[in-house]
C-alpha cells in the first residue's frame, strides 16, 4: 500500500535560517509528488509540484523540492525562512493512473521573528 | 474561476446524532471530489472520492457515508455519530485530467 512519511512532526527556526523537511514515500510505481501547505486560519494550498522532467523543482514563496527516485524522497527545502512561513506542511504522493492521493502526517513548522 | 464551499464551519453534535455536510464545487464540470479528515499529528486520511455522479469510492470502513447527488455536490452523512468521528474534514475536487487538489475551509466537528 501506498504511504508518505514525514520525519519531523514539529520544526522551529529562527528567521534566515535554512529549512528542509524529508519526505519519503513507499510506492512501487510512477507517481506525481506534492507539498500543500496549510497556513493559520487559511486553506490547504499548493506549494509545489513534480510530475516528471526536472527532478528540482520549484514553488512559491521560495520554496524548492528535490525528488530522488532513488531514495524514494521529495524533500522541501527553503535557504532562508520568514517568519511568514509559519504554517503546516504536507507531503502528498499520488499514482499517476489512479485518483488517490495519500499524504503524509505533517510538519508543524514555527519560524521565530 | 474556481470556488469550493463547506458547511457548516463548525459542528457540535451529540453522540448517536446524525450528520450531513455538504461540500459544492462552482465554476467547474464533472470534477473529481473527494472527503478526507484530519487530525493532529495524523496528516489528512482520504475517506471517500467521487468520479462523478452516484459513484463513491469508500477508502476507509467507518461509519460514515458518501453521496454524490448532482455533479458539482458531494456530501459526508452518518446515520448515528460515535465520538471518534470528531476531526477536521476537508472537501477537496480535481480536474480530471490535471493533479492539482483544491481544498475547501473545512468543517470541524465535535461529536459530545
Amino acid at each position: 500500500a501506498q504511504s508518505v512519511s514525514q520525519h519531523n512532526h514539529h520544526v522551529i527556526l529562527s528567521e534566515a535560517a535554512s529549512l528542509e523537511l524529508g519526505c519519503n514515500y513507499s510506492y512501487g510505481g510512477t507517481v506525481n509528488l506534492f507539498w500543500y501547505v496549510q497556513y493559520p486560519g487559511q486553506h490547504l494550498q499548493l506549494l509545489l509540484k513534480y510530475f516528471s522532467g526536472d527532478p528540482l523543482v520549484k514553488g512559491i514563496k521560495g520554496f524548492e523540492a528535490e525528488f530522488i527516485k532513488s531514495k524514494f524522497s521529495f524533500n522541501l527545502r527553503k535557504p532562508s525562512v520568514q517568519w511568514s512561513d509559519t504554517a503546516e506542511y504536507f507531503c502528498a504522493v499520488e499514482d499517476t493512473g489512479g485518483f488517490k492521493t495519500i499524504f503524509g502526517a505533517g510538519t508543524r513548522l514555527f519560524v521565530k521573528a | 474561476s474556481q470556488t469550493i464551499h463547506q458547511w457548516p464551519a463548525t459542528l457540535v453534535q451529540p453522540v448517536g446524532s446524525p450528520l450531513s455536510l455538504e461540500c459544492t464545487v462552482e465554476g467547474t464540470s464533472n470534477p473529481n471530489l473527494y472527503w478526507y479528515r484530519q487530525a493532529a499529528g495524523r496528516g489528512l486520511q482520504l475517506l471517500f472520492y467521487s468520479v462523478g455522479i452516484g459513484q463513491i469510492s469508500s477508502e476507509v470502513p467507518q461509519n460514515l457515508s458518501a453521496s454524490r447527488p448532482q455533479d458539482r455536490q458531494f456530501i459526508l452523512s452518518s446515520k448515528k455519530l460515535l465520538l471518534s468521528d470528531s476531526g477536521f474534514y476537508l472537501c477537496a475536487w480535481k480536474r480530471r485530467l490535471q493533479e492539482t487538489q483544491y481544498f475547501g475551509p473545512g468543517t470541524r466537528l465535535l461529536v459530545l
